[in-house]
């Protein structure tokens, strides 16, 4: 298994552009989520999914957009990418209910938006 | 909703010598406890959770934690640290009432080894 796979892993952007980070699991998990790390913040939730089809909104969801239409993919999309988004972005997924299993991370994506 | 406060945001040790990062939480509701560890320029790697059962939490790399529920704590220790155990510790927690919103973390402790 691949574990939590993102791509990029860094990128630059301009203000004003968009672009949609990826994020892919083999492991069959239901709950997948997108975490944002800021220097001196710790971890923010931004989006989370319980499955295919269902997502919804963590502690910082402004200015970003999810979707899931499959178990295995999770993308996290910039629709008009703002410097307040610089920040390094983590995926991460587990099996069920959040409570009671590991969540797995991925590699992360480190995003300068200048 | 809950909180995390991890009240040293750098602890410096020399080596072989002991730790402890500290970590208190704030919930309403009960709540299951993690650390985890992030080593430079990678993603976050489980050490230890507690969800039930013994308040004594034993993880990888020789790491324990324990579950204080009337101080409201889980605290992190090691008996004897080594060089390559130098990374960025984040306490996390979550309520156990079922609801998928999510860890909340800590701020994180950078914990540095001086040979």
């Amino acid at each position: 298994n691949a574990g939590v796979t993102q791509t990029p892993k860094f990128q630059v952007l301009k203000t004003g552009q968009s672009m949609t980070l990826q994020c892919a699991q083999d492991m069959n998990h239901e709950y997948m989520s997108w975490y944002r790390q800021d220097p001196g913040m710790g971890l923010r939730l931004i989006h989370y999914s319980v499955g295919a089809g269902i997502t919804d909104q963590g502690e910082v969801p402004n200015g970003y957009n999810v979707s899931r239409s499959t178990t295995e993919d999770f993308p996290l999309r910039l629709l008009s990418a703002a410097p307040s988004q610089t920040s390094v972005y983590f995926c991460a997924s587990s099996k069920q209910g959040l409570e009671a299993d590991t969540q797995y991370f991925g590699p992360g994506t480190r995003l300068t938006v200048l | 909703a809950q909180s995390v406060t991890q009240l040293d945001s750098q602890v410096p040790v020399f080596e072989e010598a002991p730790v402890e990062l500290r970590c208190n939480y704030s919930s309403s509701v009960s709540v299951y406890l993690f650390w985890y560890v992030q080593y430079p320029n990678q993603g976050l790697q489980l050490l230890l959770k507690y969800l039930s059962g013994s308040t004594l939490v034993k993880g990888i790399n020789g790491f324990e934690a324990e579950f204080n529920k009337s101080q409201t704590s889980f605290h992190l220790r090691k008996p004897s640290v080594h060089i390559s155990d130098t990374a960025e510790y984040f306490c996390a927690v979550t309520g156990t009432g079922g609801g998928a919103d999510g860890l909340t973390f800590g701020k994180g402790t950078h914990l540095i080894i001086q040979p």
